[in-house]
């Protein structure tokens, strides 16, 4: 069974602060995709990456995909309020099937 | 373009009744998923389907039923519901049917069982 752990599951820090939750498996998956979700609101894809090693940049959102496409990171610069929301990774299991295993999520929280 | 809709938005049942919630994928999407999130958990994959076929199936009981029509929109049921099915459900699509195709959300329909 593949399962996604991630780590913190809470985080409240200071707007300014800089911040960085992790996404670990014992699977490897054929790509990953990052989500953020507001209360009551459907998760919305921040980005999806595919290679071993590969680093994405959203402005103040950096994304890394392990070598061995078992973990990833998301690392945030200078949070705002705004960055305020659960984390969700999710990874895709490859093969025929389509189906997303999501890890619980962070809940961050960002004080103005 | 418009997004993924999702229809209730909101849903208040009684244990043993049964419930429909529907989904329209983005236009020019094929695949549509349903996932079931309770509070504070990620979301749990329930099914797919792709060209009104199911395509895969998450752990979850025979009261979980779907279907995909050929405009592409879907239709989730639920029978003899339990407290535990108290959830958001989410409707998500996809252009292709593998999972290296990005999947976009839909708001949820937020289901009480009561």
């Amino acid at each position: 069974t593949q399962l996604l752990e991630q780590s913190p599951q809470f985080l409240s820090i200071q707007e300014g602060e800089n911040l960085t939750v992790y996404c670990n498996s014992s699977s490897v998956f054929s790509s990953l995709q990052w989500y953020r979700q507001e209360p009551g609101e459907g998760p919305v894809l921040l980005v999806t990456v595919v290679t071993g090693g590969e680093v994405k940049k959203l402005k103040r959102l950096t994304f890394q995909f392990g070598d061995a496409r078992k973990d990833s990171s998301l690392h945030i610069t200078a949070a705002q309020p705004g960055d305020t929301g659960l984390y969700l990774c999710a990874g895709a299991g490859g093969g025929s099937q389509g189906n997303l295993i999501f890890g619980k999520g962070t809940k961050l929280s960002v004080k103005p | 373009d418009a997004g993924v809709t999702q229809s209730p938005t909101h849903l208040i049942k009684t244990r043993g009744q049964q419930v429909t919630l529907r989904c329209s994928p983005i236009s020019g999407h094929k695949s549509v998923s349903w996932y079931q999130q309770v509070l504070g958990q990620g979301p749990q994959f329930i099914f797919q389907y792709y060209e009104k076929e199911e395509r895969g199936r998450g752990n979850f009981p025979d009261r979980f039923s779907a279907r995909q029509f050929p405009n592409y929109s879907s239709e989730l049921n639920v029978n003899a519901l339990l407290l535990g099915d108290s959830a958001l459900y989410l409707c998500a699509s996809s252009f292709r049917l593998q999972s290296i195709y990005e999947q976009y959300f839909g708001p949820g329909t937020r289901l009480t069982v009561t």
